[in-house]
């Protein structure tokens, strides 16, 4: 167990529509990270924030959003699903930018 | 434009032999490198880092060498025990006060009995 929390583990929505993925980081870690992994593109950061600041931004679609909130715990929203949205979803985290980060258990995105 | 590549989609070894897991990569500026260890249904776990300034870093069964004029790193697992199957994932990073990691495709490793 990694101590990085995300829910919920499944998720299966239609294409249009819009969802919301949550992770809780470790304790004491004040930065979160998205990666997106699918069958042909492998791990894909996305983006990173830092303490309630975004400070790096990777291949994030514009229908795609993050949040980090003041308790730490972060969403990507993701909006106008379509098919090729379908992949699993890590959020990582680590104390501070320059430190390993650690893994969440990933957010299977199914979108029919 | 691939800038972190693994090889070698497979690799299996015998139980208790050394394990060599390779990668390359093509962006120099690169400067911070890490191996992830996955298991199915899970999250990438963190197994070992090396930073540019070192050429190797050891930490029990695992071993990292990094040969930057060829731009080029290994991991060593010896010996190898079953529980080491899994997909391992190469990743590396420019600190520039963020961490963006670019992954490798992975290998997946077999530990035959």
């Amino acid at each position: 167990d990694s101590g990085v929390t995300q829910t919920p583990k499944h998720l299966i929505t239609a294409t249009g529509q819009r969802v919301t993925l949550r992770c809780s980081p470790r304790s004491g870690d004040l930065s979160v990270y998205w990666y997106q992994q699918s069958l042909d593109q492998g791990l894909q950061f996305l983006i990173q924030y830092y303490n309630g600041e975004e400070r790096a931004k990777g291949n994030i679609l514009e229908r795609f959003s993050a949040q980090q909130f003041p308790d730490l715990h972060s969403e990507l929203n993701l909006s106008s699903l379509e098919l090729g949205d379908s992949a699993l979803y890590f959020c990582a985290s680590s104390y501070d930018t320059n430190t390993e980060a650690f893994f969440g258990q990933g957010t299977r995105l199914t979108v029919v | 434009d691939q800038q972190v590549k693994q090889n070698s989609p497979s690799l299996s070894v015998q139980e208790g032999r050394i394990s060599i897991l390779n990668c390359d990569y093509t962006n120099s500026m690169f400067d911070y490198f890490l191996w992830y260890k996955k298991y199915p249904a899970e999250g990438p776990t963190f197994l070992i880092s090396i930073s540019s300034i070192k050429d190797k870093n050891e930490d029990g069964r695992f071993t990292v060498f990094l040969n930057k004029s060829a731009k080029h790193l290994s991991l060593h697992i010896v010996p190898s025990q079953p529980g080491d199957s899994a997909v391992y994932f190469c990743a590396a990073s420019v600190w520039a006060g963020a961490q963006k990691l670019v992954f490798g495709q992975g290998t997946r490793l077999t530990i035959n009995p």
